[in-house]
């Protein structure tokens, strides 16, 4: 059974600061997302990164995937208050070709003034 | 303008009642999926179909029912067995590019 696995689940940042939220998974996949939740809303997707090593920037927001250990991160750098939400890692597992895909719990963001 | 449909945004449910939550794309996409949010949590699956009139259960499809006759609709019925069914409920597709959701549905039992 494929699990995922985020930290922190709570992240309370400075605006400027850099910080990483860390995204575990416990066997191979095809496919891992982020994917950001602004409250009472749907989810955003932010990237999707598909091979060892990918790494995809989009703004102040970094992401990176290592397969071997099995292991994404995505960077915030220089944090503003925009970027308070909830983020999620999701991975992409297969049983066979059915295709699901398996949340972490989410981290919640906040930055700070 | 393709994407996904679901209806209606909010739905209250007395205890005991079924209720049908309506998930509609015209994306093409032969996946479709259920999950649910509760507050501070993760999203968690409740059912899946990768093709017409074929579903499998995901991880918490106790007191949920589906069916995917078309293949643009997949809608989940909320049966009286489900006894915590206040939650966040979103329906997503798989295409080649990855998933795409709906706005959600949030159903609140009064």
């Amino acid at each position: 059974e494929l699990k995922v696995e985020q930290n922190p689940l709570f992240l309370s940042m400075q605006e400027g600061k850099n910080y990483t939220i860390y995204c575990n998974y416990s066997t191979t996949s095809d496919r891992l997302y982020w994917y950001r939740q602004d409250p009472g809303k749907s989810l955003e997707s932010l990237f999707v990164l598909l091979s060892n090593g990918a790494v995809k920037q989009e703004g102040r927001l970094m992401a990176s995937l290592d397969t071997k250990a099995r292991l994404s991160t995505l960077h915030i750098t220089a944090a503003v208050h925009d970027l308070s939400a909830t983020y999620f890692c999701a991975v992409d597992g297969s049983g066979g070709s059915n295709y699901k895909l398996t949340f972490g719990k989410g981290t919640l963001l906040t930055v700070n003034p | 303008d393709g994407g996904i449909t679901q209806s209606p945004k909010y739905l209250f449910r007395k205890e005991g009642q079924n209720v049908t939550l309506s998930c509609e794309q015209n994306l093409n996409h032969d996946a479709m999926y259920w999950y649910r949010q509760d507050p501070g949590q993760g999203l968690r699956l409740i059912y899946y179909s990768q093709i017409v009139n074929d579903f499998q259960k995901g991880d918490i499809a106790e007191g949920y029912s589906v069916s995917r006759e078309k293949k643009e609709s997949f809608p989940l019925t909320v049966t009286s067995a489900q006894k915590n069914p206040t939650a966040f409920y979103l329906c997503a597709t798989r295409g080649l590019y990855g998933y795409t959701f709906g706005s959600g549905t949030r159903l609140t039992v009064v």
